[in-house]
């Protein structure tokens, strides 16, 4: 079935250290994927995303590789603070494409 | 732009009571919106996506009667926990995504119920 999942459940870093949140994938056809970042009691806020058609997209601070023939993706989040604390979400379309499929999220942690 | 409201942000009902969370897009027209369940410490679990106009399209395992889902405009989504119990407890979000971006979801703040 369809499942989007994370190697690490937490991750801790130091300030100003760069950031790298992997999430791998099961399904082959999925051609879109999200990053979402979740503050404690809050909803998740999107922070980037990438197509299938792409291996890498930058935005402020963070970066997202794709990497379809092992079925990876990652988030790389430059110059780590304290404000990037939060649990991060990859997610990817289901097959319909109606809907989006959350992986189990990676707890990132800054200490100053 | 693309903000998403969720009220109420917090709720506590007694049991055998019904609960309606409501979701709004402040800024853009949604054409679609999803409902998600939220445990402590664990991702998000769909429930239903909503379509303005139409009936909500429920995930495996959902009970339709229970959560009664209304897509009545294009910025407005309702949750109604119907005769809620101690197990409905949890954290409720919704999203929208309209004409901003097609495959983007944007989130409400969530609203955490309780039920006594």
């Amino acid at each position: 079935g369809e499942s989007v999942g994370l190697h690490l459940p937490t991750l801790s870093v130091q300030e100003g250290d760069n950031s790298i949140i992997n999430c791998a994938y099961s399904n082959s056809a999925s051609d879109y994927f999200i990053w979402y970042k979740q503050e404690s009691g809050k909803g998740p806020q999107f922070i980037i995303d990438i197509r299938s058609n792409m291996d890498k997209r930058q935005g402020q601070r963070v970066t997202v590789l794709l990497n379809k023939t092992v079925k990876h993706l990652s988030l790389q989040i430059a110059a780590t603070q304290p404000g990037d604390s939060a649990v991060y979400f990859c997610a990817e379309t289901n097959q319909a494409g109606t809907a989006l499929i959350f992986g189990k999220g990676t707890t990132l942690s800054v200490s100053s | 732009g693309a903000v998403v409201s969720q009220h109420p942000s917090w709720v506590i009902c007694k049991s055998g009571t019904s609960v309606k969370i409501e979701c709004r897009s402040l800024d853009f027209q949604a054409t679609t919106m999803f409902w998600y369940r939220q445990f402590p410490k664990q991702s998000l679990m769909l429930m239903a996506t909503s379509n303005e106009g139409s009936k909500a399209t429920y995930e495996q395992g959902v009970e339709k009667d229970k959560f009664l889902i209304n897509h009545a405009s294009l910025t407005l989504s309702t949750l109604t926990v119907t005769s809620a119990h101690p197990e409905d407890s949890s954290f409720y979000i919704c999203s929208a995504r309209g004409d901003l971006a097609k495959n983007i979801q944007y989130f409400g703040a969530g609203t955490r119920l309780s039920v006594l």
